[in-house]
Parts: structure tokens; sequence; C-alpha cells
């Protein structure tokens, strides 16, 4: 079956601009996450979704971040008033569920790579 | 707080050889442990994990970790090296609980000499 797929898979930006980046999880997750990796680094946590809801957004590094999930699946991560530090891989993960009887397996995506010029 | 520390940020072995990326955690209470492998341009995959039970985890591609819990450690071994193996690995760590948010080392890029 298809995986976790994330468009664009690189985006080129100007400082200053908003960006959106999208995450089409596994058929049937309801969990699903986002992190943030940047170069020679491991993946940062940003945000999680529990179905539509957002359980725990602590990662969102300010307030220039936010991310939806209106019916459930596809997810759409939007920054704004885009700033150079913002370049890194953003990528996204799926689960079959982000509670029950120990964790479940996230399923990553390939990334985004967005470059803030 | 939970972390992790990936000991060796850059790793080469001869094809056939030894395979061992080292990993240390912290955590305050019992961890889910994972490696992670990510080849060029692609997304992280699941090598193996450990949650309870057996400490010795066997995962995929001849892969396996033991949880060693008086030593904080998680260790990723593989007895004889491929072509293949080279690409970025990542040991990672979670509580569990409500949100199961994945706290990763900086990862252990692993070349393979013929």
């Amino acid at each position: 079956g298809a995986g976790v797929s994330q468009t664009p898979s690189n985006k080129v930006t100007e400082k200053g601009k908003y960006v959106e980046l999208r995450c089409d999880p596994i058929s049937g997750h309801t969990a699903l996450y986002w992190y943030r990796q940047s170069l020679g680094q491991g993946p940062e946590f940003l945000i999680y979704f529990q179905g539509t809801g957002a359980a725990d957004d602590s990662g969102l590094p300010n307030d220039r971040f936010f991310a939806v999930r209106p019916e459930g699946s596809v997810s759409t991560l939007k920054i704004q008033r885009t700033e150079r530090g913002d370049s890194a891989m953003y990528l996204c993960a799926s689960s079959p569920s982000g509670t029950s009887g120990g964790p479940g397996e996230q399923f990553f995506g390939p990334g985004t790579r967005l470059t803030v010029l | 707080a939970q972390s992790v520390t990936q000991l060796g940020s850059h790793v080469s072995v001869s094809e056939g050889a030894l395979v061992l990326l080292r990993c240390n955690y912290s955590s305050s209470v019992p961890p889910y442990l994972f490696w992670y492998v990510q080849y060029p341009n692609q997304g992280l995959q699941l090598l193996l994990k450990y949650t309870t039970g057996a400490t010795l985890v066997k995962g995929i591609n001849g892969f396996e970790a033991e949880f060693k819990k008086s030593e904080t450690s998680f260790h990723l071994t593989k007895p004889s090296a491929h072509m293949s193996d080279a690409a970025e690995y990542f040991c990672a760590v979670t509580r569990g609980g409500a949100t199961n948010k994945l706290i990763f080392g900086t990862g252990t890029l692993l070349a393979v000499q013929p």
C-alpha cells in the first residue's frame, strides 16, 4: 500500500514569505506527527495530531508555525513570515495509534526540504 | 526530560566487518527505544524497537540491539557489514503516554568500505 507522502519535495522561498507543506498519511492512521530536521541533526518534534485535534504542539518553535488536520487525514504545516533559520527538512509521520499498548510504529514520509533565501 | 546520545557522528567499517553503533539514553521512566535508518533522499525507516520483554531485539536487514538498563544503552550491531548498509542511523526514545513523540539522537553516518 501507499506510504506517507509529502508535497512538495522541495520548496524554495524568500524571507518573509508564507509557505504550506502538505502531508498525506497512511490511510486509517489516526496519529500524525510533524518533525523538523536541520542539517547534521536528528529530527525534532513539532506537533502531534490524534484525529483532527492537535494533542501536543509543544514543539512548535513560535507562533509563526501552525498546523491543521481538518478531516483527520491530510495535514498542512503552515509557516508565516519565513526566516532563513526555518530552512530544514520537514518530516511527517503517521501511526496507527498514538496511545494504546505502547507506542505504535511511526511511518515517515520522504520529507519536504525547505530553503529560505 | 529524555535525551539520546549517539557517540560517533561518522563510523567507517570494511565490508564483512562488525558494525557497532552506540546509543545511550536518559529517561526518568522506563523508555521505549528505537533505531531508524535513513537512506539518501528517503524517509526514515524503522530498523527495530524495544518496548517490553526480551532485551535483545532483532530487526530487519540482520541488525539487532540490546537494551541494557544498567548502562542506559541501546547499541545497534550487525555481525557482517554490507555495502548496502551505508546510510545514516538514528537512535530514538519515547516515554509513551499520550503523545509518543520521539526524541532523536544526532545520528551516525555509517560508511562501508569495499
